[in-house]
């Protein structure tokens, strides 16, 4: 595709719902990131993929976020009993390579937790 | 801690001017250096990217690397109302995939 798509752009739901979240990366990008900003707040890494294998899972803020990633395409994260503090823009970028190249973002989904 | 620092602003300059946006890194392993724009309610676009000492010129837009200073700036000239926005400083360390982004400066171009 001609840039990374992500799905739902907007999400309300319910405490202790569980979502999924879905992303699209550019056609060919080997790498997946995944991040998280809160209103006003700066990008917070969330977990990072190199094909479908995810080295880094550092950024998951606890045992209710999980991401999975088919081959070198499709993402989804999935958040687990959802909490009002995981309200948030979560934003899914991709790169051709994992080192140092250029993270194109996609326009992200915007989660409200009631 | 690897750290990228911004501050935070509004920084505010008058239609036509110049704007400086100034960043600080801690890692001294980082060698790419990237600029991303963030409209309100929009995802960060990338402006520039740099990876060299000295100056990266691309239209009305600098960047500017200092590895011994450990120092990345961004000039915007003829500033205009609609690059008013949040800038986004990101540095990603030698050999890795992880970006450490700053927490972004506000712009406001006034017209």
């Amino acid at each position: 595709g001609a840039g990374v798509s992500q799905s739902p752009s907007n999400k309300v739901t319910e405490k202790g719902k569980d979502v999924e979240l879905r992303c699209d990366p550019i056609s060919g990008h080997t790498a997946l990131y995944w991040y998280r900003q809160r209103l006003g707040q700066g990008l917070e890494f969330l977990i990072y993929f190199q094909g479908n294998s995810a080295p880094d899972k550092s950024g998951l803020p606890s045992d209710r976020f999980s991401a999975e990633r088919t081959g070198e395409s499709v993402s989804t994260l999935t958040i687990q009993r959802t909490q009002q503090e995981d309200s948030a823009v979560y934003l899914c970028a991709s790169s051709l390579l994992s080192t140092a190249d250029t993270q194109y973002f996609g326009p992200g989904t915007r989660l409200t937790v009631l | 801690q690897k750290e990228v620092e911004q501050n935070s602003g509004p920084l505010s300059v008058p239609e036509g001017a110049i704007a400086s946006l100034n960043c600080t890194y801690s890692d001294r392993g980082s060698q790419s250096f990237f600029w991303y724009r963030q409209y309100s309610g929009k995802s960060p676009e990338l402006i520039m990217s740099i990876y060299s000492n000295g100056d990266k010129e691309d239209g009305r837009f600098t960047a500017q690397l200092n590895k011994a200073s450990q120092y990345v700036s961004l000039l915007i000239r003829d500033s205009q109302p609609s690059d008013s926005a949040t800038y986004l400083c990101a540095a990603a360390p030698s050999g890795t995939y992880k970006y450490i982004f700053g927490t972004g400066t506000r712009l406001k171009v006034l017209a």
